[in-house]
């Protein structure tokens, strides 16, 4: 069965860049959660979609933003970035309240 | 959110059952439990849920109490590649809560022994 796709896989930056995640939902799914984790820790809710609608908010610094596209496939877009921004970040779809969660991002910032 | 509490850590022997509590007591009528499972560096994995009766899949049972406000993660026969930490989660029913984040607790970190 189709999963939640991620890329890239790995990504490494400089501190003070950006860096855009993507992340292409099961087919048919309408909601998309993004999520986020440090090393050592457990997964932290940053945001939602519901028909590319934000529908969630959690603890999403101001320096990133995310949008669902018509495709329902969703970006990530994380600017100025710092070194605790280092962490694995999964995205996770949903139809219905069930989440399934894709392989993660894992972002490195140097 | 709802709060769930879970052992920290879990031991088990290979191909013998194990039995991973939750307690939520603050649970309401319309909550969903669910379950996930993270192996290191992969992303959850969705193991089982349930609202009200016990269920059963291919990779695990759940048994709730009469009372919703504990419940019980069956793995019939553990294996090596169970090894990994088991969130008991909470989630909302009903379609306005679409969306709704889903609030990793510390989880239950099992060991399985050859």
């Amino acid at each position: 069965a189709a999963g939640v796709i991620q890329s890239p896989r790995h990504l490494i930056k400089e501190k003070r860049e950006t860096a855009t995640l993507k992340c292409y939902p099961i087919p048919r799914h309408d909601t998309v959660y993004w999520y986020q984790q440090g090393p050592g820790q457990d997964p932290q809710f940053l945001i939602s979609f519901y028909e590319k609608m934000q529908s969630d908010k959690g603890s999403i610094p101001d320096r990133f933003s995310a949008q669902q596209f018509s495709d329902y496939h969703s970006e990530l877009n994380m600017s100025s970035l710092e070194l605790g921004d280092s962490a694995l970040y999964f995205c996770a779809s949903s139809f219905g309240g069930t989440q399934y969660f894709g392989p993660g991002t894992r972002l490195l910032v140097l | 959110d709802a709060k769930t509490t879970q052992p920290n850590s879990m031991e088990s022997n290979e191909e013998e059952p194990v039995h991973l509590p939750c307690n939520h007591s603050t649970i309401s009528g319309t909550d969903y439990i669910h379950w996930y499972r993270q192996l290191p560096s992969q992303g959850p994995e969705y193991v089982i849920h349930g609202l009200t009766s016990n269920v059963n899949n291919r990779m695990a049972s759940l048994a709730i109490a009469e009372d919703r406000k504990s419940s019980t993660l069956i793995l019939h026969r553990a294996t090596l590649r169970d090894a990994a930490v088991y969130y008991c989660i909470l989630r909302p029913g009903g379609t306005d809560n679409y969306g709704q984040n889903f609030v990793f607790g510390p989880g239950t970190r099992l060991s399985v022994l050859p």
